[in-house]
C-alpha cells in the first residue's frame, strides 16, 4: 500500500542546532516533493519543493535532500530558533493534481 | 489582505444537518483544492478545480459531499447529513501554475464540530 511517513514523535532540541526531519515514502514514484510548515489552527505554508532529478536544495537556513533510491527526503534546518517551533508536513506531488501529505512532525525548539 | 479566506472559521452544527463552506482563492490563481484536517494527521485531498472544471474527486470522499466553482472564482464544499466522523478542519488552497514550485496557499480553515 502506498504510504508517507514522517517522524511520529516530536522532536526537541536545543537552539543554535540544526533540526533533522524524516520523510520517507512507499510505492510512490513523485516528481516531486513539497515541504510546510503548520502553525497551531493555522494553514499549511509552503517552504520549498524539490524535483526528483534534484539530490539537494537550500534557502536560507533550510536544506531538502531527496533521495529517489531510497526514497526518503531529509529537511534540515540549521541554527534553529524558538520561532521555528512548529509542525512540518512533506508533501509528495505525483505529477497530476494531487499532492499526498504525511502526518507531520511536531519541532520544539527550547532556547 | 489578498490571500486565501475562508468562512465560517469555525462551524458547530447538530448530526443529521447540512453544512455549507466558503472559499475565496487568491484571484489570479486558477487551480483550487480542498483538504480534510483531522488532529494529528496531515491534511488530506478531498476535491480539485482548474477554473470551473471539477477535475478530480477522492475516492474517499461520499456522495454526502460535494462541491462547486461556478465562474471558476470562489468555491463551496458542501456536507449534507452530517456525521460525527465529518468533525474535522477543512482547508482550501488555490495555486497558479506559473509557479515553477506548484505551491499552494492555503487558507485559515473552516473547523466543524459535529455534535
Amino acid at each position: 500500500s502506498q504510504k508517507i511517513e514522517q517522524n511520529s514523535e516530536a522532536l526537541n532540541i536545543q537552539e543554535g542546532k540544526t533540526a533533522t526531519l524524516t520523510c520517507n515514502y512507499t510505492n510512490y514514484s513523485p516528481a516531486y516533493l513539497q515541504w510546510y510548515r503548520q502553525d497551531p489552527g493555522r494553514g499549511p505554508v509552503f517552504l520549498l519543493l524539490i524535483r526528483e532529478n534534484e539530490k539537494e536544495k537550500r534557502k536560507e537556513r533550510l536544506k531538502v535532500t531527496f533521495d529517489t533510491t531510497l526514497k526518503q527526503s531529509l529537511f534540515h534546518i540549521t541554527a534553529s530558533q524558538p520561532a521555528d517551533s512548529a509542525t512540518y508536513l512533506c508533501a509528495l506531488g505525483t505529477g497530476g493534481f494531487k499532492t499526498i501529505f504525511g502526518a507531520g512532525t511536531r519541532l520544539f525548539v527550547k532556547a | 489582505d489578498t490571500g486565501v479566506s475562508q468562512n465560517p472559521r469555525h462551524k458547530i452544527t447538530k448530526r443529521g444537518q447540512n453544512v455549507t463552506f466558503r472559499c475565496d482563492p487568491i484571484s489570479e490563481h486558477n487551480r483550487l483544492y480542498w483538504y480534510r484536517q483531522t488532529l494529528g494527521q496531515g491534511p488530506e485531498f478531498l476535491t480539485y478545480f482548474q477554473n470551473e472544471a471539477q477535475l478530480e474527486k477522492s475516492r474517499l470522499l461520499s456522495d454526502r459531499f460535494s462541491a462547486e466553482r461556478p465562474k471558476g472564482s470562489f468555491s463551496t464544499l458542501e456536507i449534507q447529513r452530517t456525521e460525527q466522523g465529518d468533525s474535522a478542519m477543512y482547508l482550501c488552497a488555490s495555486s497558479y501554475p506559473g509557479t515553477g514550485d506548484n505551491e499552494q496557499f492555503f487558507g485559515p480553515g473552516t473547523r466543524l464540530t459535529v455534535l
